[in-house]
């Protein structure tokens, strides 16, 4: 089945410079690829996603890229600020094999003002 | 709109205790599914359904049991609850199968 890793575990970085957080997964059928952000003590919310039609999507500051070759994705954050601090978990999904999201293991990032 | 509600939103079982976990939706979605969140363990499925009457496992259901009767609700029941059961518990739904899952407030269980 599908297994997903996520690099780094923590991540700390100052006001102001960019985040990047990487996935790779091991089902090369896998099309569906979500980011989700989940602060403390709340749920996690989907903040961004991308399709294996596509290299890249953009959201203001934050960009997912996808590497179908490589089978990993990036998520970019720019100009980051305290409130973007959180735990970020990345997921994949094979819709053939009946849509299971599997989830990487996730990456707090502290954001220092 | 609701979203993706669930109760209680804290519970607390001695071992052996049984008990049911309430999830539901008003967004008409066919895609539900339960994921446990153990610290340094991300997100794992337990469950999922795809519809009504239509349901299956994920990584880790053993010990749960889930049953889809409606479009709306996707109660995921313990029969027996163990310590390695304490965990968050979180219900989530979806409008295209694994496509956009928005995820329910949690519940955080305690098995003593």
């Amino acid at each position: 089945g599908e297994n997903v890793e996520q690099h780094p575990s923590t991540l700390s970085v100052q006001e102001g410079d960019s985040a990047v957080i990487k996935c790779t997964y091991s089902d090369s059928a896998s099309n569906y690829f979500p980011w989700y952000k989940q602060e403390l003590g709340k749920r996690p919310q989907l903040i961004i996603d991308i399709r294996s039609n596509v290299g890249e999507k953009k959201d203001q500051r934050i960009a997912v890229t996808l590497n179908k070759t490589a089978k990993h994705f990036s998520l970019h954050i720019t100009e980051t600020q305290p409130e973007d601090s959180a735990v970020y978990f990345c997921a994949a999904s094979n819709p053939s094999n009946t849509g299971k999201l599997i989830f990487g293991q996730g990456t707090t990032l502290q954001v220092k003002p | 709109n609701a979203g993706v509600t669930q109760t209680p939103k804290f519970q607390v079982l001695k071992t052996g205790q049984s008990m049911t976990l309430q999830c539901a939706q008003d967004m008409n979605h066919e895609y539900m599914s339960w994921y446990r969140q153990d610290p340094g363990m991300g997100l794992r499925l337990i469950h999922y359904s795809v519809g009504a009457g239509i349901t299956d496992q994920g990584e880790v259901p053993n010990g749960y049991n889930v049953s889809r009767s409606t479009t709306e609700d996707f109660p995921l029941r313990l029969l027996s609850a163990a310590p390695s059961q304490t965990s968050v518990y979180f219900c989530a739904s979806g409008g295209g199968g694994a496509y956009e899952q928005y995820f329910g407030p949690g519940t955080r269980l305690t098995v003593t």
